[in-house]
């Protein structure tokens, strides 16, 4: 099993329609992240949690919400999707000695 | 704030060696990431330097500078599987909160 698990891997929803992302994790980590990557953008951090009690806003956080359910889960909102919320997603958890992604979730809101 | 630059594109052949540049201006910097990315899937974990100097990893090595600002990572006797996206990413932390602030990658395509 994979140490970092994304659902859905793929997505395609309508544009005002609210959809959630989920990411679990093995790994026993504290620390857990949503990116999103758009082509030729890199990776931008949408919302950080350092543990159950704390979340806090990155760079692109305007239109996404998270819930950080207990330790191992993280999940990521759309509370009403938009056309340029189109990309892929990452969730991924850290450690002193690093960073683990999961596979990621391609999204389409059309 | 954190601003990390890195190459776009490179082209390089099978067989020979090529250096990825990174510069980057991270407040409390804690170190430097590099990721390998193929297209539509996950980062994978390359190398971690924090302190100045080389670290060789099989035909991967990454190099930094930090009064420079600097890194870059070199791959040797390249293959046509080393063809993806090379992420940089700078670990800066303000308080007691370390996060990882990526460039836009630097897309690697080997020809024969």
């Amino acid at each position: 099993d994979a140490d970092v698990t994304q659902t859905p891997r793929n997505r395609i929803t309508k544009t005002g329609k609210r959809i959630m992302l989920e990411c679990s994790q093995t790994k026993g980590h504290d620390r857990m992240y949503w990116y999103r990557q758009d082509p030729g953008l890199g990776l931008q951090l949408i919302y950080y949690s350092f543990d159950v009690k704390d979340i806090n806003k990155g760079e692109i956080s305007d239109g996404y919400s998270v819930s950080r359910q207990a330790q191992a889960k993280f999940s990521l909102s759309l509370e009403s999707a938009i056309p340029n919320q189109t990309a892929l997603y990452f969730c991924a958890t850290s450690d002193e000695r690093g960073y683990t992604f999961g596979s990621g979730t391609r999204l389409t809101v059309v | 704030g954190q601003n990390i630059d890195q190459p776009t594109e490179m082209t390089a052949t099978e067989g020979a060696i090529v250096q990825i540049n990174c510069t980057y201006q991270t407040s409390g910097f804690n170190g430097l990431f590099w990721y390998q990315q193929h297209a539509g899937e996950a980062p994978t974990f390359l190398s971690y330097n924090v302190l100045d100097g080389l670290e060789e990893k099989g035909r991967f090595s990454s190099f930094l500078s930090r009064s420079k600002g600097y890194s870059y990572l070199l791959l040797k006797e390249l293959q046509m599987k080393d063809s993806a996206s090379y992420l940089c990413a700078s670990v800066g932390i303000t308080g007691t909160a370390s996060k990882l602030t990526f460039g836009t990658g630097t897309r690697l395509q080997v020809t024969l």
